[in-house]
């Protein structure tokens, strides 16, 4: 059965701290990504990266870095943690290609409370 | 660019009543379209997907949204509403080739009363 997985499901922080958000998949996905997902919003891709050491700014990448070392872990980490960045945080992948390929799967999301 | 609107961020209908989620989309190339539902604390799970093939989809749990090229539509239909239905379902678009990038809607939560 295909799995993703988060660090955390619930995570508080303080202004200014870093934060580290893991995300770890078995399905040997090249694609993978992270969005945050806010009420009326829907959900807004940070980064993604189609392949270890690469990674490809989305919509809002401001405030965020990820990090790919090994293929199965993507990282996102949010240098010095602000109250706007309070929000749902959501983990996919997928197999790159067209079609059918494109369907990604998710992870259960970290919730972030950033005080 | 690519692009999708939910229309109606909330719908409510009674347990046993046709469930008419609506999504438009844009695109400059033929585009996939799917349909997501996420359960309260989850992550989204696909309901079902679009890639050309036949213009009416059928997915999970009885659902099913047809593709109207002439309307740029993707309206997602349940004849017969399940209490267990009730969640948010997102409508998204991702067009061929570069990274497959997906662009998800807005989301509207269904609500079923009993």
């Amino acid at each position: 059965d295909v799995k993703v997985t988060q660090s955390s499901r619930y995570l508080v922080k303080r202004t200014g701290e870093k934060v580290f958000l893991e995300c770890v998949q078995d399905m040997d996905h090249e694609n993978m990504f992270w969005y945050r997902q806010d009420p009326g919003l829907g959900l807004r891709l940070i980064y993604f990266s189609y392949d270890v050491k690469m990674k490809e700014k989305g919509d809002i990448p401001e405030g965020y870095s990820v990090s790919r070392e090994k293929k199965e872990r993507f990282s996102l980490i949010l240098e010095s943690a602000s109250t706007n960045q309070t929000s749902m945080y959501l983990c996919a992948s997928s197999f790159p290609g067209a079609g059918v390929n494109n369907e990604q799967f998710f992870g259960p999301g970290t919730r972030l409370t950033v005080l | 660019a690519q692009s999708v609107t939910q229309l109606g961020s909330h719908v409510s209908v009674s347990e046993g009543a046709l469930v008419l989620l609506r999504c438009n989309y844009s695109s400059s190339v033929p585009p996939y379209l799917f349909w997501y539902v996420q359960y309260p604390n989850q992550g989204l799970q696909l309901l079902l997907k679009y890639t050309s093939a036949a213009t009416l989809v059928k997915g999970i749990n009885g659902f099913e949204a047809e593709f109207k090229k002439s309307e740029t539509s993707f309206h997602l239909t349940k004849p017969s509403a399940h209490m267990s239905d009730a969640a948010e379902y997102f409508c998204a678009v991702s067009e061929s080739g570069g990274y497959q990038k997906v662009t998800f809607g807005t989301g509207t939560k269904l609500q079923v009363i009993p």
